[in-house]
Formats: structure tokens, C-alpha cells, sequence
């Protein structure tokens, strides 16, 4: 069965360092996601992308927070300057399509710790 | 807003029980629902959805029904696994633009053989 892949699974970091999260989101979806999870919260979406552009972002997604999809297969979030609340965990997903059926395939997320 | 802190509701059954787990969805303009399965250190993984012009819905051990007066929804898990342990995390969004996925606080169940 196809799946949403991102590495690492572990990412640890020093306050101010830049990160970079990989993903891999399922090869015929259009679609694809940043969302984050900090420790026994719900899930909070950062960010949507379309069309080798950002279709929506939320408040959390600022100027620290970019995307890119570099190449036919690869998704990536990447922080310039962690700070200690982005300590979290960082899911990638993707859709193939945005209405009824469109729903988004997680991946199993990078757990990023700023220290 | 919403509070959210280290403490999810949790519900604890036998093996064999039938589950329910309750979600109060935010926006009205809502019109498509998924319920989502966490396991500790995954994902979240898809049970299930609803669209707004149905009020239940049936899968595999599970049913999801939807109340829009309300603006409520529920999971029911029949003949719950120890398999089924999991935070349930339901999810709302409107169908078309970009509109994405807003998920909710999340209910932890707990299957005791």
C-alpha cells in the first residue's frame, strides 16, 4: 500500500540552527501538507501546497517556516531559526484530491526536540 | 479559543465492547468529516468520513454518524480489539479551495482484554 514517508524520524537541534524535514508524499497526489503535534495536543495544520506554490498557511507557518518541493518526489519544511516551541512532532500528508475522497495520508512524522 | 493541554478525555472498555467516541466540530460551514486513528509514535491514519448531506455512515466494525444541528459527531467501534487502542482524533473541513483539514482535541481509548 502506498504511504506518506519522512525522514528523519528523529530530529534533535540546537536553538537557532536551521532544520530541514524531508517527506515523500504518495506519487499520484497533488496535494500536499505540513502539520505539527506538540506533545499531547491536537494536531495543527502549518501549511498546504499546490501547484509548486503555498495554497494556504495558518499563523503558526511565519517567516521561520518555508517549503519546497525540489524535486519530482521530495517535500520539505524546513525552520531557519529553531526555537524551544518548535519542539513538536511534524507530520507530513498528502491527498489526491481536495473534495469528497480527498482525504489526507499521514506520514509518521519527524519528532523534532530543540534544545 | 480553544484550551488544550497534556490531558485527553479518555474512554476504557472490555475486549468485545462497542465504543463511542464523541467530537463537537467548530465551523458550521463544515461539510466533510474524517475520523482519524493515532497510534503512539505514528501518524494519524484514516477510519473513516461523512460528508454533510449524510447523517451516518458505515465501514468495517465501524459507524460514524452526524448530527449538523448540533454540530456533533461520533465514532461507534463495534467488538472493540485491544487493536483499537488509540487517540481518535475527529477532523472537519469545507469541500473545494484550499480549505484544509482542522482536527479536534483528540479521545484516547483504552481496550483491556
Amino acid at each position: 500500500e502506498p504511504e506518506v514517508t519522512q525522514t528523519p524520524s528523529h530530529q534533535v537541534t540546537q536553538m537557532g540552527q536551521e532544520v530541514i524535514l524531508r517527506c515523500v508524499p504518495i506519487s499520484n497526489h497533488l496535494y500536499f501538507y505540513w502539520y505539527r503535534q506538540i506533545l499531547g495536543q491536537k494536531v495543527e495544520f502549518l501549511v498546504s501546497f499546490y501547484n509548486n506554490e503555498i495554497s494556504e498557511k495558518s499563523e503558526i507557518f511565519d517567516d521561520q517556516f518555508s517549503v519546497e518541493r525540489p524535486d519530482g518526489s521530495n517535500f520539505t519544511l524546513k525552520i531557519r531559526s529553531t526555537k524551544l516551541e518548535d519542539s513538536a512532532m511534524y507530520f507530513c500528508a498528502s491527498s489526491e484530491a481536495l473534495g469528497w475522497g480527498g482525504e489526507a495520508f499521514f506520514g509518521q512524522g519527524t519528532r523534532l526536540t530543540v534544545v | 479559543g480553544e484550551s488544550v493541554g497534556l490531558h485527553l478525555p479518555t474512554l476504557s472498555v472490555q475486549e468485545g465492547d462497542n465504543s463511542i467516541i464523541n467530537c463537537a466540530y467548530s465551523n458550521s460551514a463544515s461539510d466533510y468529516f474524517i475520523w482519524y486513528k493515532q497510534e503512539s509514535g505514528k501518524g494519524p491514519q484514516f477510519i473513516i468520513d461523512i460528508r454533510s448531506n449524510m447523517d451516518k455512515r458505515q465501514g468495517q466494525r465501524v459507524t460514524v454518524l452526524l448530527n449538523k444541528t448540533v454540530k456533533h459527531l461520533s465514532l461507534q467501534i463495534a467488538a472493540t480489539q485491544p487493536g483499537d487502542s488509540a487517540v481518535y482524533f475527529c477532523a472537519e473541513k469545507i469541500i473545494g479551495g484550499y480549505s484544509t483539514l482542522t482536527f479536534g482535541k483528540g479521545t484516547m481509548l483504552l481496550v483491556s482484554p
